[in-house]
């Protein structure tokens, strides 16, 4: 299955400040993924980044606040921007693989 | 709309103690079924899937059988260790909707004490 390398672990930000998250992926995939985990709480769907055009985003979410890139298909990136303590979360980048849903290993965002 | 429901956490239990974490789930269609595990400080793992009825999806000694009839996909493993705590999340796929898009539980806390 693939390998994602994600980063940074983890950030402690002011308000009204962005963070870009990055995940790499070993091997080619079309689509990435990028979910939120909500302290105490399961994860949900952002968006979906496909290479080549706009992200998807789900309900809720907007490209304002959570814009994507997809520069190609190993790579992506996640901005969180004018962040509030509300953003504090741990961001997962993730791609379908044969056997199923391969997760990079999070970014634990704290904001202040 | 398709739906994901675990019992809650968290749960303790004693090394070489059984562990049965229950899942319940709702979906139009046929969907495919999945435990994930989340190690301490660690991102999601895949432990298990099964993808059709009556599937049993094993990997490192936990098991869990597609219930149709009950629409359940509860975790099971006979005997539990120190390492195996951690969170663990059901979740659910629906292929014939083509987005690939999960949905997950709340997550089940595990602790194991020596």
């Amino acid at each position: 299955s693939a390998v994602i390398s994600q980063k940074p672990s983890r950030d402690i930000c002011q308000r009204g400040t962005s963070l870009t998250i990055q995940c790499q992926v070993d091997s080619q995939v079309t689509m990435m993924f990028w979910y939120r985990q909500q302290p105490g709480q399961s994860l949900t769907l952002i968006a979906t980044a496909n290479q080549g055009s706009e992200a998807t985003y789900e309900s809720g979410f907007v490209i304002d606040k959570f814009p994507i890139s997809r520069p190609n298909l190993t790579f992506s990136t996640l901005t969180v921007s004018n962040m509030s303590p509300e953003d504090s979360s741990i961001y997962l980048c993730s791609v379908v693989s044969g056997f199923g849903y391969t997760f990079g290993s999070g970014t634990r965002l704290t904001v202040v | 709309g398709n739906s994901v429901t675990q019992m809650e956490g968290p749960v303790t239990l004693s090394e070489e103690a059984f562990l049965t974490i229950n899942c319940t789930y709702t979906a139009t269609g046929y969907p495919s079924l999945f435990w994930y595990v989340q190690y301490p400080g660690e991102g999601l793992q895949l432990l298990l899937k099964a993808t059709k009825a009556d599937d049993k999806g094993s990997n490192k000694g936990f098991e869990a059988t597609y219930r149709k009839e009950t629409t359940s996909f509860h975790l099971e493993k006979g005997s539990v260790q120190v390492s195996d705590s951690a969170v663990y999340f059901c979740a659910l796929s629906d292929p014939p909707s083509g987005t690939y898009k999960y949905i997950f539980g709340t997550g089940t806390r595990l602790k194991v004490l020596a």
